[in-house]
């Protein structure tokens, strides 16, 4: 079972809104991501989780807060967030982070509009 | 430095066409993967392959074929008898010991027209 699930699918918030994107795994992968893609563009990395610690933060503003509660289960807290940070949010997982050989497993993503 | 080319931006073709993706890589590692992802209009990044550097063996997955060349730094995808479904963005990636994330390409959008 090869399956990343992301929710919500689709998330509109105004400017002052505090919002969560969830992500869950059950493959067993000791290592989850989130990307932020904008239209036509390739994913950029924001932040990796190894073994439930942060282990890459990709210079990520703190208006987004990445928390990991157990091996199978990564939220992103939103606040204050800018009309620039509409996006596709993605989720991956991988057997570990510091493997280069893992493949990395995606979400559907969350597609987030910021009014 | 762009470490992943990806020169076509777009293809166009009409069904049953075969179609090559090309795909260049730059990496001072001797230890490196790459990879082939297919993202649809659902937006889903599917895996599709994954090779390292030490093989340079030629892959067929039915209708996918993958050519890789170290000696020119490419990894090229080709779908054979394309179809309407195969209508994607499609990245390739390079995963390098020294960076332990993948740097993708910027990605070539394919249109199989029926």
């Amino acid at each position: 079972d090869t399956e990343v699930t992301q929710t919500p699918k689709h998330l509109v918030m105004g400017m002052t809104n505090k919002k969560s994107l969830k992500c869950e795994q059950h493959m067993g992968h000791r290592a989850m991501y989130w990307y932020k893609q904008k239209a036509k563009k390739p994913p950029e990395l924001m932040f990796v989780y190894s073994y439930e610690k942060l282990s890459i933060n990709e210079s990520v503003p703190s208006r987004f807060s990445p928390e990991c509660p157990n091996s199978s289960l990564l939220n992103l807290h939103l606040h204050a967030l800018q009309p620039e940070d509409s996006a596709l949010y993605l989720c991956a997982s991988s057997q570990e982070s510091r493997g280069i050989d893992y493949e990395q497993y995606f979400g559907p993503g969350t597609r987030l509009t910021v009014t | 430095a762009q470490k992943v080319t990806q020169a076509q931006t777009e293809i166009s073709v009409v069904e049953k066409e075969d179609v090559t993706l090309d795909c260049v890589y730059e990496t001072r590692d001797t230890t490196y993967y790459l990879f082939w992802y297919k993202q649809p209009p659902s937006g889903e990044l599917v895996f599709l392959i994954r090779r390292n550097s030490f093989d340079e063996q030629n892959e067929i997955s039915g209708r996918y074929s993958w050519n890789f060349q170290k000696s020119t730094s490419s990894f090229n995808f080709t779908i054979t008898a394309s179809q309407v479904v195969d209508s994607a963005v499609y990245f390739c990636a390079l995963s390098e010991a020294v960076l332990y994330k993948l740097s993708f390409g910027a990605g070539t959008t394919v249109t199989v027209r029926a």
